[in-house]
């Protein structure tokens, strides 16, 4: 099956600082990527949604100049957690779509641990 | 985007058949059905996915009633490695749409 991949896997950084974490579809051409993030036992919220190319579409409360997401080629969307702070600390996981994907479904990556102290 | 309601646990025993339901009494008519299992720190996994009738893989069956208002995800003679929150969603057609999570079944196997 398709497969996505997310890197760092981990990452504890000081508040302040800046944080990008990538998707890639490694197989696949990626023509949107979805972006969620999860608490503790919690269940997935989407923050936005990303189409190769064009600007993406945040979700209601998402601070979009909080959360930075570039989707510059059909392989790969950045996000990035600017000024980081302690509450950014969370799961974050992509998902992508795309040329080859079965229909309706989404692939996802293994997901990135952000830890801000 | 349809609604999902799903048990918020369920505890069986290794070896027996589990029977998880979902209801999404709001589907759209182009919208499928598709389960996913999640392990603690780790991206949803993809389980099955139909529209209607039966669907069935080699690790799961998926039951879908006519009016499709409702799915039952079972997974046969479970192990402690099923072990996950399994989220029943349903969405569009295009891929393009995102897919909104419920708050899932903690499946808890116990041996």
């Amino acid at each position: 099956g398709a497969v996505v991949s997310q890197h760092p896997s981990r990452v504890i950084c000081k508040s302040g600082t800046s944080v990008k974490i990538e998707c890639r579809s490694l197989d696949f051409q990626a023509t949107t990527m979805f972006w969620y993030r999860q608490f503790p036992k919690k269940s997935l919220m989407l923050m936005a949604t990303s189409n190769e190319g064009s600007k993406a579409t945040y979700e209601q409360g998402v601070e979009k100049d909080k959360f930075l997401i570039n989707h510059a080629s059909l392989t790969l969307s950045t996000l990035t957690v600017t000024s980081a702070h302690p509450e950014d600390s969370s799961f974050y996981i992509c998902s992508a779509s795309g040329q080859g994907a079965a229909t309706g479904e989404l692939f996802f990556g293994e997901g990135s641990r952000l830890t801000v102290l | 985007l349809a609604k999902t309601t799903q048990p918020i646990s369920m505890d069986s025993y290794e070896g027996q058949e589990v029977n998880i339901t979902c209801s999404h009494n709001n589907i759209a008519t182009n919208d499928y059905i598709t389960w996913y299992q999640q392990f603690p720190s780790q991206g949803p996994r993809f389980i099955i996915q139909g529209y209607k009738t039966k669907v069935t893989n080699e690790v799961a069956s998926l039951f879908i009633p006519a009016d499709r208002k409702s799915s039952t995800l079972s997974l046969p003679r479970v192990s402690l490695s099923d072990t996950a929150v399994y989220y029943c969603l349903v969405g569009g057609f295009s891929g393009n749409t995102p897919l909104v999570f419920g708050k899932g079944t903690r499946l808890s196997v116990i041996a």
